[in-house]
């Protein structure tokens, strides 16, 4: 397959935990990465791999994967979390790229 | 610190060829695919292609017509030319580094070219 899905807009409470969904075939044959985009910036990796998080991203950050969904949860979200989260991995022939279409994050 | 810097121009005509660079500095250029994303204003990301230090290349297969990507080992530096492009083809551009393991992850990111589309 090669799609990946994600819901297009979710909201948390300050302080509160949020998880973030991206389903497709292609998760069952290779892990999630997961980026946040702020506007007019550059996506940031937050979250690649079974669940390891580049140096600097704080450990509020997680990730985890079941069958063919990976999730991205932020355990006590910060107004700085508010941004766009993209996840993506290989399809499943492993030679392209896909992109999830993205959720927008709002913290309230 | 690995730093990847854009370079190439961001305003064209339609059917022109878009023709953009990125530079590496700061890592190793081998042992990495190096990629193009692409995101038009107000949407989501889109792979292009990919390309590695010996020149093996893997193309999104809705673009591989129009797309070339190529790499200058050189200069530690790779390339993407875009031909024939529309209105469709406005976005900002994005070289990123992906490391071929685990979840593929790209892991270091070019600031982005905002490439405009106008006659």
């Amino acid at each position: 397959s090669s799609e990946l899905t994600q819901d297009p807009a979710v909201s948390v409470a300050l302080g509160q935990t949020v998880r973030i969904t991206c389903q497709g075939d292609s998760l069952r044959s290779y892990d999630a990465s997961w980026y946040q985009q702020k506007p007019g910036q550059a996506p940031v990796l937050v979250i690649y791999g079974k669940n390891n998080r580049p140096s600097g991203i704080p450990d509020r950050f997680s990730g985890s994967s079941s069958g063919n969904t990976a999730s991205l949860t932020i355990t006590g979200a910060q107004a700085e979390d508010e941004a766009d989260y993209y996840c993506n991995s290989r399809d499943s022939s492993g030679n392209h790229v896909i992109f999830g279409g993205g959720t927008k994050l709002t913290v309230l | 610190q690995v730093q990847l810097q854009q370079g190439g121009a961001g305003l064209l005509k339609p059917s022109e060829t878009l023709s953009l660079t990125c530079a590496v500095y700061g890592g190793p250029f081998s042992g990495y695919y190096w990629n193009w994303i692409r995101q038009p204003p107000g949407k989501g990301l889109e792979w292009i292609g990919e390309i590695n230090h010996s020149g093996s290349i893997n193309y999104n297969p809705s673009l591989k017509s129009r797309v070339t990507i190529s790499v200058d080992t050189s200069k530690n530096q790779f390339s993407l030319k875009l031909s024939s492009v529309t209105a469709a083809d406005m976005a900002v551009y994005y070289c990123a580094r992906v490391a071929r393991s685990g979840s593929y992850p790209f892991d270091y990111w070019g600031p982005g070219t905002l490439v405009t589309v106008s006659s």
